[in-house]
């Protein structure tokens, strides 16, 4: 089946205490991206990768690093976390315009 | 820079009844544009997608939604919402930055079906 995996789909941490959340296509799609969605502002792209091992910067990239060293992975990495990145948390890959989404990770920062 | 609007943050309906959710973009050239649902929960999942051909464009689950260029408007419908159409809504348009397309989304749509 065609999916976008995501791990882990909830995480508690405190803040400073690095975290990676993995994202995983089975699709042989070469772009990937990342975003958050918080209430009242729909979902805004963090990073996105065009192919294996290039990647950009979204519209709120502060806190947040990525890497591409194989097509199907696409890691979401926070260094030292802080509250403010309390939020929901979407992998997509995408075929031309169409983006498919994984099913979410829920971050909670104390 | 391309934007979407979408026009109110929480519709209600009953069962049975039209649904209508609102959405305007902004856009220097024609837009491809789409309407993704997440349901509680869930993932985000395409409804439809228009990109330039018919400008009625049918989606999955009786959804619907019309391309008015004069309006810069691509509104959503449904003839009659069943209780199963509870979920939040979002009017995506796509920008082409640097050979990718990049989705600019509303900030939602929240919709309530009653009994």
């Amino acid at each position: 089946e065609a999916q976008v995996t995501q791990n882990p789909r909830y995480l508690i941490t405190v803040t400073g205490k690095k975290l990676t959340v993995t994202c995983s296509q089975n699709m042989n799609h070469e772009y990937m991206s990342w975003y958050r969605q918080d209430p009242g502002l729909g979902l805004r792209q963090i990073y996105y990768s065009m192919n294996v091992e290039v990647t950009d910067k979204g519209d709120v990239p502060e806190g947040y690093k990525v890497s591409r060293k194989e097509k199907r992975n696409f890691p979401l990495i926070l260094e030292s976390p802080s509250p403010n990145q309390t939020s929901l948390y979407f992998c997509a890959s995408s075929l031309l315009e169409t983006q498919y989404f994984g099913p979410g990770t829920r971050l909670l920062v104390l | 820079a391309q934007s979407v609007t979408q026009l109110d943050s929480h519709v209600s309906v009953s069962e049975g009844t039209p649904v209508l959710l609102r959405c305007n973009y902004s856009s220097s050239y024609s837009p491809s544009l789409f309407w993704y649902v997440q349901h509680p929960n869930k993932g985000l999942q395409l409804l439809l997608k228009y990109t330039s051909a018919a400008t009625l464009v049918k989606g999955i689950n009786g959804f619907e939604a019309e391309f008015k260029k004069s309006e810069t408007s691509f509104h959503l419908t449904k003839p009659s919402a069943h209780m199963s159409d509870a979920a939040e809504y979002f009017c995506v348009v796509s920008e082409n930055s640097g050979g990718y397309n990049k989705l600019i989304f509303g900030a939602g749509t929240r919709l309530a079906v009653h009994p």
